[in-house]
């Protein structure tokens, strides 16, 4: 089991609210992830960091904002959401590449509502 | 462009028997794969991995195997129980790169 936390589960908000989507991880890993995925579909990374102070941003353009302020932190804003965020948000952590420890492990995933 | 597929977006599977779930990918340099299980209302949960070193790794009722000629991955799932109901994807990590790629799932239901 990964010990790697979400909250808020569900979310439902009103368009044009500043909303935070919280992740943490207890495995001491450098490297965390962001990832939006709508029902029965693929997952399209958004974000991810290397490591304390580092972000960048994934294949997929999103409208949010991520920080690294703490290594077990990583939490994504968005500044104003829009019925077009509605989605399944899922938070992922892994050792850095080179440590033949890849694997990826995923919290339980946000599932945000923005009527 | 580079991407990782499933061949078959729904199986059915009576409770009892071997499951085979099928991955394609398009990348000769990936070297790494990955496959996950994500029951409904949860996030993707880590099942097996094998490196391109090799072409089959068994695990707890599972078996991956991986044909590198072919770039064909497959998931093996033995004595197949409602519990495995979920949707199953196949992931890839291309050498050097920091991310994984995710294809599309497959929907395993277990016919009781």
């Amino acid at each position: 089991e990964a010990d790697i936390y979400q909250t808020p589960r569900y979310l439902v908000i009103g368009t044009g609210k500043k909303i935070t989507l919280e992740c943490s991880q207890t495995m001491g890993h450098d490297k965390m992830y962001w990832y939006q995925q709508d029902p029965g579909m693929e997952l399209h990374l958004i974000h991810y960091s290397y490591g304390v102070n580092s972000t960048e941003k994934g294949d997929l353009s999103s409208e949010s904002t991520v920080s690294r302020i703490r290594t077990e932190h990583f939490p994504l804003t968005l500044e104003s959401a829009r019925p077009s965020h509605t989605s399944q948000y899922l938070c992922a952590s892994s050792h850095l590449p080179g440590q033949g420890k890849e694997t990826q492990y995923f919290g339980p995933g946000t599932r945000l509502l923005v009527l | 462009g580079e991407s990782v597929g499933l061949h078959l977006p729904t199986l059915s599977v009576q409770e009892g028997d071997n499951s085979i779930i099928n991955c394609a990918y398009s990348n000769s340099a990936s070297d790494y794969f990955i496959w996950y299980k994500q029951e409904s209302g949860k996030g993707p949960q880590f099942i097996i991995d094998i490196r391109s070193n090799m072409d089959k790794r068994q695990g707890q009722r599972v078996t991956v195997l991986l044909n590198k000629t072919v770039k064909h991955l497959s998931l093996q799932i033995a004595a197949t129980q409602p519990g495995d109901s979920a949707v199953y994807f196949c992931a890839e990590n291309k050498a050097g790169s920091y991310q994984l790629t995710f294809g599309k799932g497959t929907k395993l239901s277990v016919i009781p």
